[in-house]
């Protein structure tokens, strides 16, 4: 069974320039969550998406922002991007998110290296 | 404010030994913790969950605690070996408006010497 697939794995991009990210989720999880880890600050959440819809964002201004598509696949977008962005942008997913722990834990790709100069 | 720390950044020990690694949290009352492993250059991989209600979970050579009254997970690896040399990520899921949002520590980075 494959695993979480993000695609690209490295992206370089100059300060105003706009990045697109994208996350394919493990088959049959609904579920797709989108991280930073900016080194020496660990991971911070950004965004959760659910069926199609935003569920709940982290602590990131809102030129930070993405989509879940019919078939679960999503992609993150930032806009403007400034030299502090750079950073490994991690997708993760999980099956539908209900009241049992068990289908709330994450499994996560591989990531995203962005650069920005 | 909320807050959740681990023990220390690195923790450096001898194969076969165990090793412990501390989760604290703050203004938290989560439902359930979940600890991860992140190899260099890669996303973490899940380990183990244990809920609010449950004290010890173990799987092979892994044990987590879960101290809900001293806010606290400890997180064992016995019979270490070089290979288990990781940074270790403990998580929690904060509910409230924090609902489907993980909530990572810093991590603390393992090294097992041979």
């Amino acid at each position: 069974e494959a695993g979480v697939t993000q695609s690209p794995t490295h992206l370089i991009k100059t300060r105003g320039q706009q990045a697109t990210l994208r996350c394919s989720p493990i088959s049959g999880h609904t579920s797709v969550y989108w991280y930073q880890q900016a080194l020496g600050l660990g991971l911070q959440f950004l965004l959760w998406y659910d069926e199609g819809e935003e569920r709940n964002r982290g602590n990131f201004p809102p030129r930070f922002s993405g989509r879940q598509f019919p078939n679960y696949s999503s992609e993150l977008n930032v806009n403007a991007l400034e030299l502090e962005d750079s950073a490994l942008y991690l997708c993760a997913s999980s099956p539908a998110w209900g009241k049992r722990a068990s289908k709330n834990i994450q499994y996560f790709g591989a990531g995203t290296r962005l650069s920005v100069l | 404010s909320q807050k959740i720390e681990q023990n220390s950044e690195a923790l450096n020990i001898q194969e076969g030994k165990t090793a412990t690694l501390t989760c604290n949290y703050t203004n938290y009352s989560p439902a359930y913790l979940q600890w991860y492993r992140q190899d260099p250059g890669r996303g973490p991989v899940f380990l183990l969950l244990i809920r609010e209600n449950e004290k010890e979970k173990r799987k092979e050579r892994l044990k987590v605690t879960f101290d809900t009254t001293l806010k606290q997970s400890l997180f064992h690896i016995t019979a270490s070996q070089p290979a288990d040399s990781a940074t270790y990520l403990c998580a929690l899921d904060a509910g409230g408006t924090s609902y489907g949002k993980l909530t990572f520590g810093q991590g603390t980075i393992l090294t097992v010497h041979p």
